[in-house]
């Protein structure tokens, strides 16, 4: 089945520590996002890449990195440098269609800081 | 600043009604739209897409787009308890770089009370 998977669903930081959530897809999509979305709030870009090796911030990149060393992978590190990285974080593709940038999600991974 | 504006509700409709749901952008060249469906604790799901003025129907959900007065709207007919959700409201701006970000509404909470 196609789609994309995130992993793990739910995830425990520690202050301090890295962590890195993983976003694979096999749509043959060519553009990937990372979002967060806090309790009751929207998606607040984080980053997005529309090319392998190639990827830009969004509107909240600090504390984050990525890469995109192929097409179906474009796996998010949380740094320790993030405060407040308590959220849902929401990977998706998309794929430039007749009805324009159409994007889909994967299922989300929850990250905790205890 | 380009914007997407939804009414966050909640929306309240009995079983059966039509719940009507809206959303205005701000940048007037916008080219396409779309509405999401997420449920509590969920990822977005996509419902429809629209890019040319007037109506477009997929099953009990139509989407209606009217550029000249810049808002998005989408109906559900016969509302279900299972279509208590947040909806979310997507426009692709023209003037996003090359056309791959969307700029988000925060969401219309509907709630269908049986």
């Amino acid at each position: 089945d196609g789609g994309i998977t995130q992993s793990p669903k739910y995830l425990f930081r520690k202050e301090g520590q890295n962590v890195t959530l993983s976003c694979e897809q096999n749509l043959n999509h060519d553009a990937m996002y990372w979002y967060r979305q806090d309790p009751g709030q929207g998606l607040r870009l984080i980053y997005y890449s529309q090319i392998v090796n190639d990827f830009q911030k969004g509107d909240i990149a600090e504390g984050y990195s990525v890469s995109r060393e192929k097409k179906e992978s474009f796996p998010l590190t949380v740094t320790s440098a993030q405060k407040n990285p308590t959220a849902f974080y929401l990977c998706a593709s998309s794929i430039l269609t007749g009805s324009g940038n159409t994007i889909y999600f994967g299922e989300g991974s929850w990250l905790t800081v205890v | 600043q380009k914007e997407v504006e939804q009414n966050s509700g909640p929306l309240s409709v009995p079983e059966g009604a039509i719940a009507s749901l809206n959303c205005t952008y701000s940048d007037r060249v916008s080219q396409s739209f779309f509405w999401y469906r997420q449920y509590s604790g969920k990822s977005p799901e996509l419902i429809m897409s629209i890019y040319s003025n007037g109506d477009k129907e997929d099953g009990r959900f139509t989407a209606q787009l009217n550029k000249a007065s810049q808002y998005v709207s989408l109906l559900i007919r016969d509302s279900q308890p299972s279509d208590s959700a947040t909806y979310l409201c997507a426009v692709n701006p023209f003037w996003a770089g090359n056309n791959r970000k969307l700029i988000w509404g925060l969401g219309t909470s509907l709630a269908v009370n049986p």
